[in-house]
């Protein structure tokens, strides 16, 4: 079955540690995006890719960083977590061309102590 | 100004009322328009998307585009409580970035 999926689903972590977040996908997108949500508030875009080896920050980079190496495969990495990246953190993926909307993976909820 | 603006809310329906979620962008160019349907502690789900002005019809839900206006709308018919949930606006924008709104939360009264 195509789908978006996300790892770990919740992660409680101390300051200071480095993390990643992974994302996959199955459905052949090359479209592929970070977002970080926190509750009752706007989606803030942090990274994106439009294929492999193509990667971009978006408004809210956040000390993070991302990688395509593979098409299927975008996993977000702070190197040095801070309790101001306390948030859930949403992946997407979409097939290119117009009338195209996101296809979201189920989110990591991300708390550091 | 932000990009999309949506109310907040909240906003009660009683079951088998019409619920009516309005939104109004920025980018005079955008011309893909999406509704996502969020629920408490979940990830967005893509229920409508529209791009050409007038309605687009799928089941109970309705979106109404007027581009002149840059106003989208969702309707949804005989609401039912698992309806109740936040309901994103986005906008493709002419740099082929997505802008969403805040939301605007639904609750739909048994």
């Amino acid at each position: 079955e195509a789908d978006i999926y996300q790892t770990p689903r919740y992660l409680v972590i101390g300051t200071g540690k480095k993390i990643t977040l992974e994302c996959s996908q199955t459905m052949g997108h090359d479209k592929m995006y970070w977002y970080q949500q926190d509750p009752g508030m706007e989606l803030h875009l942090i990274h994106y890719s439009y294929g492999v080896n193509s990667t971009e920050k978006g408004d809210l980079s956040s000390e993070s960083t991302v990688s395509r190496i593979r098409t299927e495969h975008f996993p977000l990495t702070l190197e040095s977590a801070r309790p101001s990246h306390t948030s859930q953190y949403l992946c997407a993926s979409r097939e290119a061309g117009e009338g195209y909307g996101y296809t979201f993976g189920s989110g990591t909820r991300l708390t550091v102590v | 100004q932000k990009e999309v603006e949506q109310n907040s809310g909240p906003l009660s329906v009683p079951e088998g009322a019409i619920a009516s979620l309005n939104c109004t962008y920025s980018d005079r160019g955008s011309q893909s328009f999406f509704w996502y349907r969020q629920y408490s502690g979940k990830s967005p789900e893509l229920i409508m998307s529209i791009y050409s002005n007038g309605d687009k019809e799928d089941g109970r839900f309705t979106a109404q585009l007027n581009k002149a206006s840059q106003y989208v709308s969702l309707l949804i018919r005989d609401s039912q409580p698992s309806d109740s949930a936040t309901y994103l606006c986005a906008v493709k924008g002419t740099g082929n970035q997505f802008y969403f709104g805040t939301g605007t939360s639904l609750t739909v009264i048994p």
